[in-house]
């Protein structure tokens, strides 16, 4: 079955540690994207890829970076700059930007301790 | 930047009953409006959208409208089911690399 896969579901860490949320699709999308969501409010725009080594910052890109080394993998680094890393971390995909997200894994639930 | 506010927070629906859900945006450039449900512990999945050329526009039991002048877009759900029972989010853009959500709503079909 083609889709988005997002690993692990729930993640710990440590104040001042950093660490790396992984996003792979089989859906062979050229666009990828990374969004936040707490609770209460929609989902916000950290990152996204039109292609293959290209991407751009969204909305809420201090204290993240990403990497788009292949096309079906976007792994997000959420820093210890991140001053508030606590959130859902959702990843999505769709064939080209016009469409806008129209794929979206089951996210990772971060947690910093 | 755009601005989108979602009505009603939380809906309760009787099975069978329709339900609406309406959004506002404040960016008149916007010109493509979609919709999500998200179900518990997944992640959001695209039902429908509309763009901006477009009035309204159906898919069996949903329908999303769109008034330009007034900005703001529904999404309608007839014939309600207990599977309808998610939270629905509604977004805007002008580009759609970078849309703009709703704070959601969440929908209950009672039996």
């Amino acid at each position: 079955d083609g889709g988005i896969t997002q690993s692990p579901k729930y993640l710990f860490r440590k104040e001042g540690q950093n660490v790396t949320l992984s996003c792979e699709q089989n859906l062979n999308h050229d666009a990828m994207y990374w969004y936040r969501q707490d609770p209460g409010q929609g989902l916000r725009l950290i990152y996204y890829s039109q292609i293959v080594n290209d991407f751009q910052k969204g909305d809420i890109a201090e204290g993240y970076s990403v990497s788009r080394e292949k096309k079906e993998s976007f792994p997000l680094t959420v820093t210890s700059a991140q001053k508030n890393p606590t959130a859902f971390y959702l990843c999505a995909s769709s064939i080209g930007l016009a469409g806008g997200p129209a794929f979206f894994g089951p996210g990772t639930r971060l947690t910093v301790l | 930047g755009e601005n989108v506010e979602q009505h009603p927070s939380t809906l309760s629906v009787q099975e069978g009953d329709s339900a609406v859900i309406k959004c506002t945006y404040s960016d008149s450039a916007s010109n493509y409006f979609p919709w999500y449900k998200q179900e518990l512990g997944k992640g959001p999945q695209l039902i429908i959208d509309i763009r901006s050329n477009v009035g309204e526009k159906k898919d069996q039991r949903i329908a999303v409208t769109l008034n330009k002048t007034a900005k703001h877009f529904s999404l309608h759900i007839t014939e309600t089911q207990p599977e309808d029972s998610a939270v629905y989010f509604c977004a805007a853009s002008r580009a759609a690399n970078n849309l703009f959500f709703g704070t959601g709503t969440r929908l209950t079909v009672i039996p």
